[in-house]
Order: structure tokens, then sequence, then C-alpha cells
């Protein structure tokens, strides 16, 4: 079945230092893969998705993902990070032929000032 | 306004009653969702209508039972509430031919007691 892992539950950055999430999936076939970000009190907001093509994604908000078939990974990742984007970040793979997403558990990013 | 509503926001009740979600969207958008997201924050599918019928049963009590009068909405009826159901309840809509991005609403807040 397909599914996705998110290693790091909780990640502390400074604010304006660099950040990477990591992502790995299980799948047998080129994954539809996503990155979604859940805001305090919100719903989740697509950040970015790769569905085939260049392997490197350029999504909302100056955040960005590559695909790597050979480690199985869609790692997102952003340059400066700044005190919005202290949230919860959800990386997800399409698990059926209707569109259902399966989601990982989420990493909580925390920025410090 | 508002791409995809939900009400109630928060809903407190005993265990054993009965309530029921509501979710409209305004986008025009085909296929409907709800998902449940823990205190983990683990989010799962519970359910998906396209067009009104059903297209995604997770394997859910038969006490959640949804109902889609037409493709702009979505309701959630639970019966005989347990207090395994606390948990936050989001509708999200995608446009027919899956694209991967579900815009959902900021979730409805069930806490059994």
């Amino acid at each position: 079945a397909q599914s996705v892992t998110q290693p790091d539950i909780h990640i502390t950055v400074s604010e304006g230092a660099s950040l990477e999430l990591r992502c790995n999936y299980s799948y047998g076939a080129t994954p539809y893969l996503f990155w979604y970000v859940q805001s305090p009190g919100q719903g989740l907001q697509l950040l970015l998705k790769y569905f085939s093509g260049d392997t490197l994604v350029q999504g909302i908000k100056g955040f960005e993902a590559e695909f790597k078939r050979s480690q199985s990974s869609f790692n997102l990742r952003k340059p400066s990070v700044h005190w919005s984007d202290a949230a919860e970040y959800f990386c997800a793979v399409v698990a059926d032929s209707w569109g259902k997403l399966q989601f990982g558990a989420g990493t909580q990013v925390v920025v410090t000032p | 306004d508002t791409a995809v509503s939900q009400t109630p926001k928060y809903l407190v009740t005993q265990m054993g009653n009965d309530k029921s979600i509501k979710c409209e969207q305004n986008l025009g958008h085909d296929t409907m969702y709800w998902y449940k997201q823990d205190s983990k924050k683990f989010l799962k599918i519970m359910f998906s209508y396209n067009n009104k019928e059903l297209i995604i049963n997770e394997t859910v009590p038969n006490r959640f039972s949804p109902k889609s009068p037409d493709k702009a909405h979505l309701n959630l009826h639970i019966n005989s509430l347990e207090l395994g159901d606390s948990a936050v309840y989001f509708c999200a809509s995608s446009q027919g031919g899956f694209t991967g991005e579900l815009f959902f609403g900021e979730g409805s807040r069930l806490t059994v007691l």
C-alpha cells in the first residue's frame, strides 16, 4: 500500500535560518506527491505538488521540494524561514485512482526569534 | 467569501448523543471529502463523494453517515457518540479529474464528554 513517512515529529529553527523537512514514500510506480501546511487553528493549504517532469518543484510562500526516486524522498526546503512559517507540515501521496490522499504523520515546525 | 465552510466550528456534547456537521463549498468542485484529525494530528480520510455519489468509504463505524444533498454540500451525521470520536473533522473539496489540490475548511472540533 502507498504510504509516506515523515521521520521528524518536531523541528525547531531560528528565524532566517534554512529549513528542510523530510518525507519518504512507499509506492510502486511514479507517485503523485504533495506538501500541505496547517497553521494553528486552520485547515490545510497546498504548498506544492509533484506529478512528473522537473524533479525540483516550486511552491507558494517560498518553498520548494525535490523528488528523488533513488531515495524515495520528497523533501521540502525553504532557504530562510519567517516566524509565520511556524505550522504543521504534511507530506501526502495519492493512494488510489479516486485521488484519495494518504498523509504522513506531520512535522511541527517551531520558529524561534 | 469562504471557499469551504463548515459549521459548527466547535461542538461539545455528551456520550451517546447524535450530532451533525455541515459543509458547503462555493468553488464549483465535483468532489468533497471528510477527514478526521486525531489528537496527534494524524489525518485520515473517512468519506468522499463525487457529484453526490459515494466513492470512498473507509473503515469507519456505521455510526458515521455522510449525506450529500447536492454537489456543493456534504454533511456528516454521527450517532451514539463515543469518547474516541473526539477529534477535528475537516471537510475538503477538489475539482473532478483529480488534481491533487484539496481545499480544506477550517475544521470542526468535536469534544465528547
